[in-house]
C-alpha cells in the first residue's frame, strides 16, 4: 500500500531564518505531488504542484519554492522566512489526474 | 472553474444520518464531484466521488441532482468521530493540466452526543 509521510511535524522557526519541509511517498511511481498551506481556520491553499521530477508548477507568488529531485521526494524550502508563513503545510499525492488525492500528516510550522 | 457553496456549519445528533449540502451549479459535463474531510490537525481524508449516479461506500454516500447542480454527502449514522470539516469540491478543468483539487472553506460537522 501507498504511504506518504512528512517531517518535521512541528517547527519553530524566527523571521528570516530558511526553511526546508520534506514529503516522500513510498509504495507508488511516478506520482503528482502536491504542496498545500493552510492558515488557521482556514480552506487549503495549493502552493506547488508536479506532474514528475524536476517539474513544478507554482500557483502562487510567495517567497517559498519547491523542488522535486527525486520521483518520490517533494521538498519545500524558503531562504527567508516571513510571519504569514506560518501555518499547517500538507503534501499530497495523487496517482495521476484520474484519481483521488491522499494527504500526508502534515507540518505545523510557527514563525516567530 | 466550477466553484462549490457550502454552509459553514452543521449540527447532527450521534447515531443520525448527517446530510451535508454543497452547490456547484457552473459544474462542466466531465467534473466530477469530490468529498474530503479533514479531522483537527490532520490531513484531509479523501471520503468518496461521483459524476452523475449516485454513490456509496463504507464511509458515505453521495447524491448527485439529476442536473447536477448539487450533491449532497450523507453519513448515514454518525459518530463522535465524524466530528471534522468537509470540503466540497469540483475537478478544475483540465487547462490547468493537472486536474488538482481546489480546496473551500468547507462545512464544520459537529456531531454531538
Amino acid at each position: 500500500s501507498q504511504t506518504i509521510h512528512q517531517w518535521p511535524a512541528t517547527l519553530v522557526q524566527p523571521v528570516g531564518s530558511p526553511l526546508s519541509l520534506e514529503c516522500t511517498v513510498e509504495g507508488t511511481s511516478n506520482p503528482n505531488l502536491y504542496w498545500y498551506r493552510q492558515a488557521a481556520g482556514r480552506g487549503l491553499q495549493l502552493l506547488f504542484y508536479s506532474v514528475g521530477i524536476g517539474q513544478i508548477s507554482s500557483e502562487v507568488p510567495q517567497n517559498l519554492s519547491a523542488s522535486r529531485p527525486q520521483d518520490r521526494q517533494f521538498i519545500l524550502s524558503s531562504k527567508k522566512l516571513l510571519l504569514s508563513d506560518s501555518g499547517f503545510y500538507l503534501c499530497a499525492w495523487r496517482r495521476d489526474a484520474n484519481y483521488e488525492q491522499y494527504f500526508g500528516p502534515g507540518t505545523r510550522l510557527t514563525v516567530t | 472553474d466550477a466553484k462549490t457553496t457550502q454552509p459553514t456549519s452543521m449540527d447532527c445528533a450521534e447515531g443520525r444520518a448527517a446530510n451535508l449540502p454543497c452547490n456547484h451549479s457552473t459544474i462542466s459535463g466531465n467534473e466530477y464531484v469530490y468529498w474530503y474531510r479533514q479531522i483537527h490537525s490532520q490531513g484531509p481524508q479523501y471520503i468518496i466521488h461521483g459524476l452523475k449516479n449516485n454513490e456509496t461506500n463504507e464511509m458515505a454516500s453521495l447524491i448527485i441532482t439529476e442536473d447536477r447542480k448539487s450533491s449532497t454527502l450523507i453519513l448515514p449514522h454518525a459518530t463522535l468521530r465524524d466530528t471534522a470539516v468537509y470540503y466540497c469540491i469540483v475537478r478544475v478543468s483540465p487547462r490547468y493540466n493537472n486536474n488538482d483539487m481546489r480546496f473551500g472553506a468547507g462545512t464544520r460537522l459537529t456531531v454531538k452526543p
